[in-house]
C-alpha cells in the first residue's frame, strides 16, 4: 500500500524549532518529487516546499513559499525513504497541520498521495 | 505568484443535485489545474488532475473542464459524502498555489 506517515509535530515556542519527518512506503521514493503543504486552523491549504529526487544531495531542486524561505529547510534521505522539514525561527502563524504530499509522475505535477498530517503549534 | 480564486466560497445544495464549482487563475496555467476534496479532519484527496483527468478510484460523477484561466468542477448527482470542501490548485509554476476553497453544504 502506498503510504506517507508524518511525525515530529508538537508544541514549540516562538523563535523555536521543530523537525518534521515523513516516511514513505509502498513506492520507489527516490523516483518522486515531494512537497510539504500546511493548513492553519480553520483555513485553506498552503503549499510550503518542494524537493526533487535527484542525488547527490547538491543536485536537488528545491523551492519554498515566501512565507517560510530562510527559516525552513526541506531535505530527503532516499536510503531511508524519508522526507524532512527543518523549521527554525518559528512564528505563531506557522501553527498548522503539516502534510507531506507526493507529486505524481503524470507530468501534470499534481499531488496524488498525501499523509495524514502532523500538527505544529507555536505558542508561548 | 499565480492567484487562484474559487467561487462560490460556499454552496447549498441537495442530494441528487448537479453542481458546478468554479476556479479562476490570475494568468494562463494551460491545463495545469488540479482539484482536491477535503473532509473535516482529513488529508486532501486528489479528484481531478490536468483540469479534466479523473484520478483512479474517484467516482465518475466528478468531472473537470477548462483551460487557460477558467476551470470548473462538476458533480453530476450529489451524494451525502460529497458535502465537504473542495480546493483547486495550479501546478503550472512555483510557488504552487491553492484556491481558498468551496464548502458544499446540505440545503
Amino acid at each position: 500500500e502506498v503510504q506517507l506517515v508524518e511525525s515530529g509535530g508538537g508544541l514549540a515556542q516562538p523563535g523555536g524549532f521543530l523537525r518534521l519527518s515523513c516516511e514513505a512506503s509502498g513506492f520507489i521514493f527516490n523516483n518522486y518529487n515531494m512537497n510539504w503543504v500546511r493548513q492553519a486552523p480553520g483555513k485553506g491549504l498552503e503549499w510550503v516546499s518542494y524537493i526533487s529526487p535527484s542525488s547527490p544531495a547538491s543536485s536537488h531542486t528545491i523551492y519554498y513559499a515566501a512565507s517560510v524561505k530562510g527559516r525552513f529547510t526541506i531535505s530527503r534521505d532516499n536510503a531511508k525513504n524519508s522526507l524532512y522539514l527543518q523549521m527554525n525561527s518559528l512564528r505563531d502563524e506557522d501553527t498548522a497541520v503539516y502534510y507531506c504530499a507526493r507529486q505524481s509522475n503524470t507530468g501534470l505535477y499534481d499531488m496524488d498521495v498525501w499523509g495524514l498530517g502532523t500538527t505544529v503549534i507555536v505558542s508561548s | 505568484d499565480i492567484q487562484m480564486t474559487q467561487s462560490p466560497s460556499s454552496l447549498s445544495a441537495s442530494v441528487g443535485d448537479r453542481v458546478t464549482l468554479t476556479c479562476r487563475a490570475s494568468q494562463s496555467i494551460r491545463s495545469y489545474l488540479n482539484w482536491y476534496q477535503q473532509k473535516p479532519g482529513k488529508a486532501p484527496k486528489l479528484l481531478i488532475y490536468g483540469a479534466s483527468s479523473l484520478q483512479s478510484g474517484v467516482p465518475s460523477r466528478f468531472s473537470g473542464s477548462g483551460s487557460g484561466t477558467d476551470f470548473t468542477l462538476t458533480i453530476s448527482s450529489l451524494q451525502p459524502e460529497d458535502f465537504v470542501t473542495y480546493y483547486c490548485q495550479q501546478s503550472f509554476s512555483m510557488p504552487r498555489t491553492f484556491g481558498q476553497g468551496t464548502k458544499l453544504e446540505i440545503k
